[in-house]
């Protein structure tokens, strides 16, 4: 019974190049959130989605950010001509489409670091 | 807008010492209450939650009561290990909403 699986745990990128990581919710969940967290900091709240549909995106920066949840396949977080500010812990959570108390399933994190 | 206030860390304690961190939140209607724990290089795991007024969460020695006319959900353990090292992390999601807005974490260190 997998829990949430993100991928790679770690990614060094070169300010400019691109960086994407990957969200594989919890089996039977059909919705995506992402995170960041930034050193020292708490988590933000990027976006929301469900299958082929960005729901809430109010966190994420207008620019060079995007993400998708495909019919097929994992969740998608893209980041574009990253800078070192882009540095930080993003984190992938889960949850089924009906739920009573509104839990997140978290996976471990992708961190990345730009050089 | 809807927000968590922890109270800010480090907070250091001695092994079997009493634990509190503080959570209030600001919400419209009635939200749901959540603590979260991150120990070092992992994830976030759920460690308790309550959904209602005057609930009381509870897990692994850890306790939280939702207390509305207070807007809080303090964190409690009677007495700490240095295994509870680790950043908490209060959150709360709305009633109507669909997504969990997190307090900035507290970092509990605790010594042997």
């Amino acid at each position: 019974n997998a829990g949430v699986m993100q991928n790679p745990r770690h990614l060094v990128r070169r300010r400019g190049q691109e960086a994407r990581l990957r969200c594989s919710p919890m089996k039977g969940h059909s919705h995506v959130y992402w995170y960041r967290q930034l050193p020292e900091e708490g988590l933000k709240f990027m976006v929301y989605l469900q299958k082929e549909n960005i729901i809430d995106e109010s966190g994420m920066p207008k620019e060079r950010f995007s993400a998708e949840f495909p019919k097929e396949g994992p969740s998608i977080l893209r980041i574009q001509q990253v800078v070192r500010g882009d540095s930080a812990a993003y984190f992938c959570a889960s949850s089924p489409q009906y739920s009573s108390t509104g839990e997140l399933f978290f996976g471990e994190g992708s961190r990345l670091t730009v050089l | 807008g809807d927000s968590v206030t922890q109270m800010e860390g480090p907070v250091t304690l001695s092994e079997e010492a009493f634990l509190t961190i503080n959570c209030t939140y600001t919400a419209t209607g009635y939200p749901s209450l959540f603590w979260y724990v991150q120990y070092p290089g992992e994830g976030l795991q759920l460690l308790l939650k309550a959904t209602k007024a005057d609930d009381k969460g509870s897990n692994k020695g850890f306790e939280a009561t939702y207390r509305k006319e207070t807007t809080s959900f303090h964190l409690e353990k009677g007495s700490v290990q240095v295994s509870d090292s680790a950043v908490y992390f209060c959150a709360l999601r709305t009633e109507y909403g669909n997504k969990l807005v997190f307090g900035a974490g507290t970092i509990l260190r605790v010594k042997s």
